[in-house]
C-alpha cells in the first residue's frame, strides 16, 4: 500500500498566486526530502529536512517538518512560470538502508 | 564529473523480447535503485542495492532482474517484455549513512521504454 501520502495530485494556479503540497505518513520517519521534476526532466533533490519542526527556506519556497516527523509541506509564494513541474516528497523511515518511500507527487501548472 | 548515466535514452521492443537498461555512477555511491514512473503513479522502486553483491526487491519487482557486480554499475534486465512494462525508468543512487544528508538521491536522466 502506498507508504506516504502526498496531496494534491494536480493544481492549477495563475501567476503570483501560491501553492501548497503536503505530505503524511502514518510512521515517524527519520527525515524527509522533498524533489522537482520538469516536464520531461528527471527528479532534482531540493530539500531535505531531518528535526520535528524543521523549516527551510529557498527563495520563495518553504518546507515545513512537523512536529512529530510524520508529515511535511512545501509552500510556493508569488509562483512563476518557472515553478512548473511535479514536486515529490521522499521519506526515510530509517528502517531500510538507504530506501527512500516516494510520495505521488503533485503536478504543479501555472498559467501566465 | 558525469554523475549518473543511463542508456539508452529510447528503446522500442516487441513483446516477448529481453534487454538490458545500462546504469552507471561515478560518485562511488554505495546504494543504487531502479524506479519506474507511470503517469498518476509517481516513481515505484523497482529494486535497489546497497552495494556491490547486495540486491533486494522494491515494490513492483515482477519481471525484472538486477545484479551488482561493481559499485559503480547496476543493470535492469527485463527478462520478457510485455506491454505493462511500457514506462519511463530512472536510475538514482546515494550515498548510505545516517544523520543530516543521508540517502538523498541522484537521478539519472531517464529510458524512455516501449513494448509494443
Amino acid at each position: 500500500g502506498q507508504q506516504v501520502m502526498q496531496i494534491p495530485q494536480y493544481q492549477h494556479v495563475q501567476e503570483g498566486e501560491d501553492f501548497t503540497t503536503y505530505c503524511n505518513s502514518s510512521t515517524t520517519l527519520s527525515n524527509i526530502q522533498w524533489y522537482k521534476q520538469r516536464p520531461g526532466g528527471h527528479p532534482v533533490f531540493l530539500i531535505q529536512l531531518v528535526k520535528s519542526g524543521e523549516v527551510k527556506k529557498q527563495k520563495r519556497l518553504t518546507f515545513q517538518f512537523g512536529e512529530a516527523k510524520k508529515n511535511s509541506s512545501l509552500h510556493i509564494t508569488a509562483t512563476q512560470t518557472t515553478d512548473v513541474g511535479t514536486y515529490f516528497c521522499a521519506a526515510d523511515r530509517g528502517s531500510t538502508l538507504g530506501r527512500l518511500y516516494f510520495g505521488r507527487g503533485t503536478q504543479l501548472t501555472v498559467w501566465p | 564529473n558525469a554523475g549518473v548515466t543511463q542508456t539508452p535514452k529510447f528503446q522500442v521492443l516487441k513483446t516477448g523480447q529481453s534487454m538490458t537498461l545500462q546504469c552507471a555512477q561515478d560518485m562511488n555511491h554505495e546504494y543504487m535503485s531502479w524506479y519506474r514512473q507511470d503517469p498518476g503513479m509517481g516513481l515505484r522502486l523497482i529494486h535497489y542495492s546497497v552495494g556491490a553483491g547486495i540486491t533486494d526487491q522494491g515494490e513492483v519487482p515482477n519481471g525484472y532482474n538486477v545484479s551488482r557486480s561493481t559499485t559503480e554499475d547496476f543493470p535492469l534486465r527485463l527478462l520478457s517484455a510485455a506491454p505493462s512494462q511500457t514506462s519511463v525508468y530512472f536510475c538514482a543512487s546515494s550515498y548510505v549513512f545516517t544523520g543530516s544528508g543521508a540517502n538523498v538521491l541522484t537521478f539519472g536522466a531517464g529510458s524512455r521504454l516501449t513494448v509494443l
